[in-house]
């Protein structure tokens, strides 16, 4: 019963190509997140979905496109990928507005040739 | 903004030490604090939440504080062992309708058999 899951957990790709990461929590979380931990580690907040609704973005270019179909769900979609956005993104869940903890997924690998 | 330091960025302690990490951070109105560890290539896991309400939190070996008025946290951890080798992150959630959580860059531990 893995509580926040992400698929793929590899995607390597060429320059220019369009990819999606998908992430799925069975916590009931109302809240959803997706983090990039670049080659340094430093992990830093790209989005955040509430209830399908987009509540936190960061300063991404828009080439990265999240959706929420619905609260258990947000997937990550990056058209014409770049050789800088090789990194590794998590997804998360929590609830909003109380005081609980994030559950992390296990991370997407991404490399960019 | 909410900015959270961990240092040193890289600790190593022979088998046996008892030991001390580090975090503070600038903005002291926060719901919690969460200590996560990060294994090479894998996702995080969560070790210890502390409320903003609580002074501290214990689980087995570890046992980390928050002093929020001063904008510090520590995780203990008694008798380590070269299991223990990780990255430990220390993040903050911040307070308020849309908060987030921000990272700190961690603290790679070896511990030494």
């Amino acid at each position: 019963d893995t509580a926040v899951s992400q698929t793929p957990k590899y995607l390597v790709t060429q320059m220019g190509n369009d990819k999606s990461i998908k992430c799925e929590q069975n916590l009931g979380h109302d809240t959803m997140y997706w983090y990039k931990q670049d080659s340094k580690k430093f992990l830093k907040i790209m989005f955040s979905y509430n209830n399908k609704e987009l509540i936190i973005n960061e300063t991404v270019p828009n080439r990265f496109s999240p959706k929420s179909p619905d609260k258990a769900h947000l997937n990550l979609h990056i058209n014409s990928l770049e050789l800088g956005d090789s990194a590794v993104y998590f997804c998360a869940s929590s609830q909003l507005g109380q005081a609980g903890g994030y559950t992390f997924g296990s991370g997407t690998r991404l490399t960019v040739v | 903004k909410q900015e959270v330091t961990q240092i040193p960025a890289a600790l190593s302690v022979p088998e046996g030490e008892n030991l001390v990490l580090n975090c503070s951070f600038t903005d002291s109105a926060i719901y919690n604090l969460q200590w996560f560890r990060q294994d090479p290539g894998k996702g995080l896991t969560s070790l210890l939440l502390i409320q903003s309400s609580q002074r501290e939190q214990t689980s087995g070996r570890l046992n980390a504080s928050l002093d929020k008025s001063s904008g510090r946290s520590t995780l203990y951890i008694a008798a380590s062992q070269p299991g223990d080798s990780a990255t430990y992150l220390c993040a903050v959630r911040g307070a308020g309708a849309n908060s987030k959580l921000t990272f700190g860059k961690g603290i790679t531990l070896s511990v030494r058999p």
